[in-house]
């Protein structure tokens, strides 16, 4: 089982520019979100979703877009990068929509110049 | 809001040692989780423990221990006999109930890095 991939693994944006982040999990996980990590600050709920077609904000949503079009993926949008968007980002998910555990991709370490 | 503090940043010990992570938090909810999560320098997050509210239980896994205390608010974390791959940055989070609209946002602390040297 591959569980949760998350690509790229590094990634290098100028200021202004746009990527997408894309997170897959093979496991029918009906709940999924995206952290981002930064130093002494821990991990901060950016999005997530509750099922295909449902997203809804976290912590820290401004500057990314997401969307749930499958159960299987969960992109993460910057539409137009900033150097404080420059973070760790982690794609996981979870079975349902109660207190399992979450399963974690390993991580995009986005660098914005 | 919920909250989770660990106020430890950082903690260095000399393998065997028993060292001890300390986590406390804040939920105005009767109904919550809480959880351990373990970064190793390789970066990714491996899950070790979920305990309910109403579960006031201590636990021991191993070398590994917690100890849950709804009366200080507190869910700490003990390695005994510490090793060199125990090494890693360890998150404490909290997750409100289900039927209060939790189980969507896990709040996560700052983290607390273990350093074992030999």
């Amino acid at each position: 089982n591959a569980g949760v991939t998350q690509t790229p693994k590094f990634q290098v944006l100028k200021t202004g520019q746009s990527m997408t982040l894309q997170c897959a999990q093979d496991m029918n996980h009906e709940y999924m979100s995206w952290y981002r990590q930064d130093p002494g600050m821990g991990l901060r709920l950016i999005h997530y979703s509750v099922g295909a077609g449902i997203t809804d904000q976290g912590e820290v949503p401004n500057g990314y877009n997401v969307s749930r079009s499958t159960t299987e993926d969960f992109p993460l949008r910057l539409l137009s990068a900033a150097p404080s968007q420059t973070s760790v980002y982690f794609c996981a998910s979870k079975k349902g929509r109660g207190n399992s555990p979450l399963h974690f991709g390993n991580g995009t370490r986005l660098t914005v110049t | 809001a919920q909250k989770v503090t660990q106020a430890q940043t950082e903690i260095s010990v000399v393998e065997k040692e028993d060292v001890t992570l300390d986590c406390v938090y804040e939920t105005r909810d009767t109904t919550y989780y809480l959880f351990w999560y373990k970064q190793p320098p390789s970066g990714e997050l491996v899950f070790l423990i979920r305990r309910n509210s109403f579960d006031e239980q201590n636990e021991i896994s191993g070398r590994y221990s917690w100890n849950f205390q709804k009366s200080t608010s507190s869910f700490n974390f003990t390695i005994t006999a510490s090793q060199v791959v125990d090494s890693a940055v360890y998150f404490c989070a909290l997750s409100e109930g289900v039927l209060t609209g939790g189980g969507n946002k896990l709040t996560f602390g700052t983290g607390t890095q273990l350093k074992v040297e030999l």
